[in-house]
């Protein structure tokens, strides 16, 4: 069975930074491109960051290039997301999803809040 | 980026009745690969999104035949032939062709 679990969501003030990780498990982590997603309170759904199951390529939203980092580990089988100088506009719940299958997040994680404010 | 533009935004419904979702992309979703990767999420309140279909028509795994997914070039249907009440939630069209893959704003379906 796929398990996603995120952790790392704090409260953190305007221009400050953030590291999300992203634990997986029951399948082959190195096999898949990873992905993180966001939803604002009350809102929609963003892409906003990809991998490659070999961490070679990266894909960000225009909305967090050069800000955001994405990175794996896949000797642990985890994922991260390094967010800096963070907006009141990047305030939302950050899920970690599967591309097993190609072209879709297949599997999510349950999602860790982060809160920007003064 | 590929605009995703859903409609209608709230769907009333009535126990057992069918129920139908629309969603145009701004541009076509053929991968080079000669796939569509047009996708349907269910988000149920509080909960993370739950991958219904997947490439048009391919429903995810362990979802009921209720939901069937149709479409081609840049319009695309989501349908369930007889709503529950498990069914009630938010449901998002999201294109995984075009990087960033982009969502629709999303249908809340809720019981009449």
């Amino acid at each position: 069975e796929v398990q996603l679990v995120e952790s790392g969501g704090d409260l953190v003030q305007p221009g400050g930074s953030l590291r999300l990780s992203c634990a997986a498990s029951g399948f082959t982590f190195s096999d898949h491109p990873m992905h993180w997603v966001r939803q604002a309170p009350g809102k929609g759904l963003e892409s906003v960051s990809a991998i490659s199951g070999n961490g070679v390529t990266t894909y960000y939203a225009n909305s967090v290039k050069g800000r955001f980092t994405i990175s794996r580990d896949n000797s642990k089988n985890t994922l991260y997301l390094q967010m800096g100088s963070l907006r009141v506009e990047d305030m939302a719940m950050y899920y970690c999803a599967t591309e097993v299958v190609p072209g879709t997040n297949d599997h999510w994680g349950q999602g860790t809040l982060v809160t920007v404010s003064s | 980026d590929v605009v995703m533009t859903q409609s209608p935004l709230s769907l009333p419904v009535t126990l057992g009745q069918p129920a139908s979702i629309s969603c145009r992309s701004s541009q076509g979703l053929v991968f080079s690969d000669g796939n569509t990767y047009l996708n349907w999420f269910h988000q149920r309140p509080g909960q993370s999104p739950r991958l219904l279909i997947y490439k048009v028509s391919d429903r995810g795994s362990g979802v009921p035949d209720r939901f069937s997914g149709s479409g081609s070039g840049t319009d695309f249907t989501l349908k369930i032939s007889r709503v529950e009440a498990e069914d009630v939630g938010v449901y998002y069209c999201m294109q995984g062709t075009h990087w960033p893959w982009t969502f629709g704003q999303g249908t809340k379906v809720e019981i009449k």
